[in-house]
């Protein structure tokens, strides 16, 4: 089936150690984007990308970095700069930018001892 | 830069009655607008969209949005809520053409009563 599928589902780390969360889609999508989701916060924007090799920093990209190799993988990493890194973790996808539908895969819960 | 707001954080409503949340923006060009639902333990998904055209928009499970350009508002609609309508909503803006950073608002809780 055609999806968006993120791992690890559940992610416990310490402190000061660097995190990646992976994101792969086949749906043949070019735009590919990155949100936190905190209780009462809503979805707030880390990093998106329109095309391979190119991404953008949204409103809260201190303390992530991404790459965007190849079309269908777009993986986060969460670095010991994040200086408040426990949260759920959404990729999300879509084909026409501007305009199109998101869609979202289940997410990842991150949470940091 | 765009945002947006939704005023209504939680709202609780007995089975049968009308909803109503309230979804404003700030952008001053052409935009794209959406509303998401996020049911408990479950990804996020689609609800209704509105692009051009006709600035009523119907989507699934009976609910309806109207865009209002003069108070760049998207407010959500449904006349009469069931249990299962008991979920997380996520007004949602990108821009129609430019930079496509989809901004969503901070979500409203509705919890129906059965």
């Amino acid at each position: 089936d055609g999806g968006i599928t993120q791992s690890p589902k559940y992610l416990f780390r310490k402190e000061g150690q660097n995190v990646t969360l992976s994101c792969e889609q086949n749906l043949n999508h070019d735009a590919m984007y990155w949100y936190r989701q905190d209780p009462g916060q809503g979805l707030r924007l880390i990093y998106y990308s329109q095309i391979v090799n190119d991404f953008q920093k949204g409103d809260i990209a201190e303390g992530y970095s991404v790459s965007r190799e190849k079309k269908e993988s777009f993986p986060l990493t969460v670095t010991s700069a994040q200086k408040n890194p426990t949260a759920f973790y959404l990729c999300a996808s879509t084909s026409t930018l501007g305009a199109g539908e998101l869609f979202f895969g289940e997410g990842s819960r991150l949470t940091v001892l | 830069a765009q945002s947006v707001s939704q005023h209504n954080h939680h709202v609780i409503l007995s089975e049968a009655a009308s909803l109503e949340l309230g979804c404003n923006y700030s952008y001053g060009g052409t935009v794209n607008l959406f509303w998401y639902v996020q049911y408990p333990g479950q990804h996020l998904q689609l609800l209704l969209k509105y692009f051009s055209g006709d600035p009523l928009v119907k989507g699934i499970k009976g609910f309806e949005a109207e865009f209002i350009k003069s108070k760049f508002s998207f407010n959500l609609r449904k006349p009469s809520v069931q249990w299962s309508d008991t979920a997380e909503y996520f007004c949602a803006v990108t821009r129609a053409s430019g930079t496509y950073k989809y901004i969503f608002g901070t979500g409203t809780r509705l919890k129906v009563l059965a």
